[in-house]
Order: structure tokens, then C-alpha cells, then sequence
């Protein structure tokens, strides 16, 4: 099955400087990588994702990148804001199957 | 528009009771997810319903572990005898689509401590 790898587990940056999140995923048939954010107490909420026939993403501050030859994915925070600090979650889905990361715990300094 | 609603939010129970937990997806939504969330294993689906169908539950950890979709707009994802290592985070999560992968959409959670 499906083996998701997630680095750093803990990342820790300055206000207004930017954070980088890589995974890798096992499976070459995976074709959907979302990415959710998950605040203390609440559920995983989803910020972003890439299908396999793209290889970059952008929505204002977030960006995702794929690599499918690869098989790694990123996620780029730019200008990061004290309100992005969370954990972060990749996923890998394939054939209703979805496999998420370990999660990187972001602490944006004020 | 509501999201998905769970509950409930918290549940503290004595081992070999019986827990259920209950869950709404997003008005429309056709697939419906049930994962748990624990330090050690991190998120883990546990059972994925389409259509109110039960398509795949090879996550479900044990037979104590049963799910239901009765219809489309409810869920219930029962333990019965809970045991202390049930103890974690049960997510729902609902989407809508054939054919996938689509956008998953995740509830608040129930926190269950089976002491």
C-alpha cells in the first residue's frame, strides 16, 4: 500500500519569512495530494491540493509543487503570518484510498 | 452553509461500554469517510462509505468496530466493547463526486477516552 513520508515534524520560522514542507509518497498509481492545515482542537482543513497531471499550484501565500518522476510533493508558505502556525498534513490518495503524512507542527514567531 | 457536524465533541467512558458516534456530511455530499487520530499512528481512515455503501472497510481495526450510513445524511460509527487503546481523535470527512479523488471536507472531531 500507500507510504507517506512527511519532513520536517517540526518547523519554526520568522514572521514574513517563508516555510517549506516536502513529502514523499510510495505508490507511482497516486494521482491526488492534498495538503490540510489542523489547528488546535479542530479538524483538518483542506488549503490546498495538485492532481497529477499538474505540476504546480499557487492560491496567494500557497504554493504545492509535484515531482511525479519523483514522487515527492512540497508545500511553500510565503510572508508567513503568526495565524499559519498549525500542523500541516500531506496526503496521497489512490483508488479511495487516502494516506496522510505524520504532520509538521509550523511556529510562525512573531 | 453548515459543514460537518459531529457528535459528540467529547466522550469519556469506562472499558466495555459501548460508545457510538455520529456524524452529518455536507448537505449533497456523496462519500463519506470515518478516520481516527492518534499520536502514534497519526490520521488512519478507518471506513469509506459511497452512496450510503460501505466500499471499503479494510481499515476497520477490529470486529468491536461497526459503521452505518442509513441514509445520506447520517452516520454513526459504533465501538462495542471499547477498550483504553480506542482512546483518540474520530474524524468524519465528506465529499462529492464519482469516479475520485475529490476534495475532502473534515469535521470537528470526537475526542473519546476509554478509561
Amino acid at each position: 500500500g500507500e507510504n507517506v513520508e512527511q519532513h520536517p515534524s517540526t518547523l519554526s520560522v520568522q514572521e514574513g519569512d517563508s516555510a517549506v514542507i516536502k513529502c514523499t509518497y510510495s505508490d507511482s498509481a497516486s494521482n491526488y495530494f492534498p495538503w490540510y492545515k489542523q489547528e488546535l482542537g479542530k479538524g483538518p482543513q483542506l488549503i490546498i491540493d495538485i492532481r497529477s497531471n499538474v505540476g504546480e499550484k499557487k492560491d496567494q501565500r500557497i504554493a504545492v509543487t509535484l515531482n511525479k518522476t519523483a514522487k515527492h510533493f512540497s508545500l511553500h508558505i510565503t510572508e508567513t503570518q503568526p495565524e499559519d502556525s498549525a500542523v500541516y498534513f500531506c496526503a496521497a490518495y489512490n483508488n479511495n484510498d487516502m494516506r496522510f503524512g505524520a504532520g509538521t507542527r509550523l511556529t510562525v514567531k512573531p | 452553509d453548515a459543514g460537518v457536524i459531529q457528535s459528540p465533541r467529547h466522550e469519556v467512558t469506562e472499558m466495555g461500554q459501548e460508545v457510538t458516534l455520529r456524524c452529518k456530511p455536507i448537505s449533497g455530499h456523496n462519500s463519506l469517510f470515518w478516520y481516527r487520530q492518534t499520536m502514534m499512528r497519526g490520521l488512519e481512515l478507518l471506513i469509506y462509505f459511497n452512496n450510503n455503501v460501505p466500499i471499503d472497510d479494510s481499515g476497520m481495526p477490529e470486529d468491536r468496530f461497526s459503521a452505518k450510513m442509513p441514509n445520506a445524511s447520517f452516520s454513526t460509527l459504533k465501538i462495542q466493547p471499547s477498550e483504553p487503546r480506542d482512546s483518540a481523535v474520530y474524524f468524519c470527512a465528506s465529499s462529492w463526486g464519482t469516479g475520485g479523488p475529490y476534495e475532502q471536507y473534515f469535521g470537528p472531531g470526537t475526542r473519546l477516552t476509554v478509561t
